[in-house]
């Protein structure tokens, strides 16, 4: 148990268009949900927090109206990027904190999102 | 001083080697202490899970906390290639209310067959 899934895996865009991830969890309920960036060998940089139903909470220097950020119900949260330029390029990971099978309470990572924008 | 400190690497080892890797951290506040496993281009996966000081066995893994000198190690026994990955401490200290973590950077293993 806990699995969390994202879509798309990989994602090409035009310089300002605006892409939209979504996260899943398909096993559990999350009311909280994270979106993380994480660039080539770097860790992972958290961008905001999701409580379902709440107004996600941004990190400092992350813009709120640029990552907009959805959490609609118990088991799904989106990101959209507006207006991606070159530099949004990076790799997109959600998490979402839950109940594993085992009981194990924490965050349960999905595979990631590779952006590309050209 | 960052919450948590974990030594980059990298780290390259032979097959079958046993593999130690560590975090130390300063807020006292932790009492949730997880590993993760990162392959590359890979979301992180949740390794081990451990909330008291001692030792907690999963068939190679080892996870090993000591809260008094605010430090936890993750031991691999017989290390496989498969095992090449960015392993990651995180610590959280509300019980699961929030869930909110605290990396370490991560430490890049590479175990060579």
């Amino acid at each position: 148990g806990a699995v969390v899934s994202q879509h798309p895996s990989w994602v090409i865009c035009k310089s300002g268009t605006s892409v939209k991830i979504e996260c899943r969890s398909l096993d559990f309920q999350a009311t909280t949900m994270f979106w993380y960036r994480q660039f080539p060998k770097q860790s992972l940089m958290l961008m905001a927090t999701s409580n379902e139903g709440s107004k996600a909470t941004y990190e400092q220097g992350v813009e709120k109206d640029k990552f907009l950020i959805n959490h609609a119900s118990l088991t799904l949260s989106t990101l959209t990027v507006t207006s991606a330029h070159p530099e949004d390029s990076s790799f997109y990971i959600c998490s979402a904190g839950g109940i594993s099978g085992k009981g194990t309470d924490t965050q349960y990572f999905g595979p990631g999102t590779r952006l590309t924008v050209l | 001083q960052k919450e948590v400190e974990q030594d980059p690497g990298p780290l390259s080892v032979p097959e079958g080697a046993i593999v130690s890797l560590n975090c130390t951290y300063s807020n006292s506040a932790f009492q949730y202490f997880m590993w993760y496993r990162q392959y590359s281009r890979k979301g992180p996966e949740l390794l081990m899970y451990t909330y008291s000081s001692g030792n907690k066995e999963d068939g190679r893994f080892t996870a090993q906390v000591d809260k008094s000198s605010k430090y936890i190690s993750l031991f691999i026994r017989d290390s496989q290639p498969s095992d090449s990955a960015t392993y990651l401490c995180a610590m959280e200290g509300s019980g699961g209310s929030n869930y909110k973590l605290t990396f370490g950077k991560g430490t890049l293993l590479t175990v060579n067959p």
